[in-house]
């Protein structure tokens, strides 16, 4: 049963465009949510979290949006950049200070120069 | 600072034959995680470990596998005997505070392939 859901396997954005990448969870007890970047041949590396008791977290380029009444969260990279072009993982949490992570399959995105 | 060292970063064998994965985590980190990665189920928590004792084991997919902390820089993952269904990539992490998921430092990962 896959708690953490990514739906997309892959996505394709122009350089300079806005990339959007969602993630839906089922567990209603999930409260704090992060994304992971991950190079080939390289393991998964921390991009930005938020709690549910925010709805938006941000940081340089990167955005995260959380609506927990639809369970569901949204990275947004504006502007994209080639470097941007990775597997991106959604994953999940029962409470902040809980080590144990769900992680979603995760999304491909390539940047297009 | 070296990070998280995983060895081998490949391994090829065939069914029924025993498999080792080793992590060194990064020094003075306390928590240590294995992970493995999948196509149709992403990244999944398998065990970890705090301050050399494991914590949470419910990820562990069944008896062919075990993990061992026997001390702060050192770890395994074994699988005995190993199958094909096994083949993924395996990750160990580690952390410098309990409870802190920002600091789950990655390795490399392995790769294992079970023919």
């Amino acid at each position: 049963d896959q708690q953490v859901k990514q739906n997309s396997p892959s996505l394709s954005v122009q350089e300079g465009r806005i990339s959007i990448l969602n993630c839906d969870y089922t567990n209603s007890m999930f409260d704090y949510f992060l994304w992971y970047k991950k190079y080939p041949a390289e393991g998964p590396t921390f991009l930005i979290s938020i709690s549910s008791i925010k709805d938006k977290n941000e940081d340089g380029r990167f955005t995260v949006f959380l609506n927990k009444s639809a369970k569901h969260l949204s990275l947004h990279i504006v502007p994209s950049q080639p470097g941007d072009s990775a597997v991106y993982f959604c994953a999940a949490s029962v409470s902040f200070g809980n080590e144990k992570l769900t992680f979603g399959t995760g999304t491909r995105l390539t940047i297009i120069p | 600072d070296a990070g998280v060292i995983q060895s081998p970063r490949h391994e090829v064998t065939e069914m029924g034959q025993e498999v080792t994965l080793r992590c060194k985590p990064i020094s003075g980190h306390n928590s240590l995680f294995w992970y493995r990665q999948t196509m149709m189920r992403g990244l999944e928590l398998l065990i970890y470990f705090n301050n050399n004792v494991p914590i949470d084991d419910s990820g562990m997919p069944e008896d062919r596998f075990s993990a061992k902390m026997p001390n702060a820089s050192f770890s395994t993952l074994k699988i005995q005997p190993s199958e094909p269904r096994d083949s993924a990539v395996y990750f160990c992490a580690s952390s410098a505070t309990s409870g802190y998921q920002e600091t789950q430092y990655f390795g490399p990962g392995t790769r294992l392939l079970v023919l």
